[in-house]
């Protein structure tokens, strides 16, 4: 089974800040990486799959990159809507998910 | 519009069985895998079961092998989960979820709004 591990657990930011989410699989899955972010009581939304490709309709703030065992969800300007927790998922076997990176104010 | 609607969760007692449905509308139902994901309260997304679009394949997590069996009916547009011998680590919210692309599962750009299961004494 592919294991999913993200980093940081938590991360508090302010708004404008710069954001990374570092995301690591056990083995390579090559490009096959998406991230959700998910609000409290509410279902996770797509922003980002294959890597790197932006889910239409989501702000252009957010970008991914990375292949292989290591991903990387930048947040170039935080935004007070984007104070929530994000989640990875592999897509090359099943559905892994990573643990989720809660991002919350300083 | 694209909707996906959960039902079925509720209150079992440890070693019951429960049905989730799925009711899909606004795309071809039978043209996509469907899968499902929970949330355990105040926990991470856990990937459950994937099913092909014939019903001719079907995966799960390690967890619930051998107790959940993942079904659909095309004809009625429905995906389900039927939930046996249910641990108090089942606890969850349910949600039902649609891949991007007919040919594959995750990932998932559609999702329901969640059904809750509760397994308990």
């Amino acid at each position: 089974d592919i294991q999913m591990t993200q980093s940081p657990s938590t991360l508090s930011a302010s708004v404008g800040d710069r954001v990374t989410i570092t995301c690591r699989a056990s083995q390579s899955i090559s490009g096959c990486l998406a991230w959700y972010q998910q609000k409290p009581g509410k279902a996770p939304k797509l922003l980002i799959y294959q890597a790197s490709i932006l889910e239409s309709g989501v702000p252009s703030r957010f970008s991914g990159s990375g292949s292989g065992t290591e991903f990387i969800l930048t947040i170039s300007s935080l935004q007070p809507d984007d104070f929530a927790t994000y989640y990875c998922q592999q897509c090359i076997i099943h559905g892994t998910f990573g643990p989720g990176t809660k991002v919350d104010i300083k | 519009e694209v909707q996906l609607v959960e039902s079925g969760g509720g209150l079992v007692q440890p070693g019951g069985s429960l049905r989730l449905s799925c009711a899909a509308s606004g795309f071809t139902f039978s043209d996509y895998w469907m899968s499902w994901v929970r949330q355990a309260p105040g926990k991470g997304l856990e990937w459950v079961a994937n099913l092909r679009r014939d019903g001719g394949a079907e995966f799960y997590v390690d967890s619930v092998k051998g107790r959940f069996i993942v079904s659909r009916d095309n004809a009625k547009n429905s995906l389900y989960l039927q939930m046996n011998n249910l641990r108090a680590e089942d606890t969850a919210v349910y949600y039902c979820a649609r891949g991007i692309t007919p040919a594959a599962a995750p990932p998932f750009q559609h999702w329901g709004q969640g059904t809750l299961v509760s397994v308990s004494s």
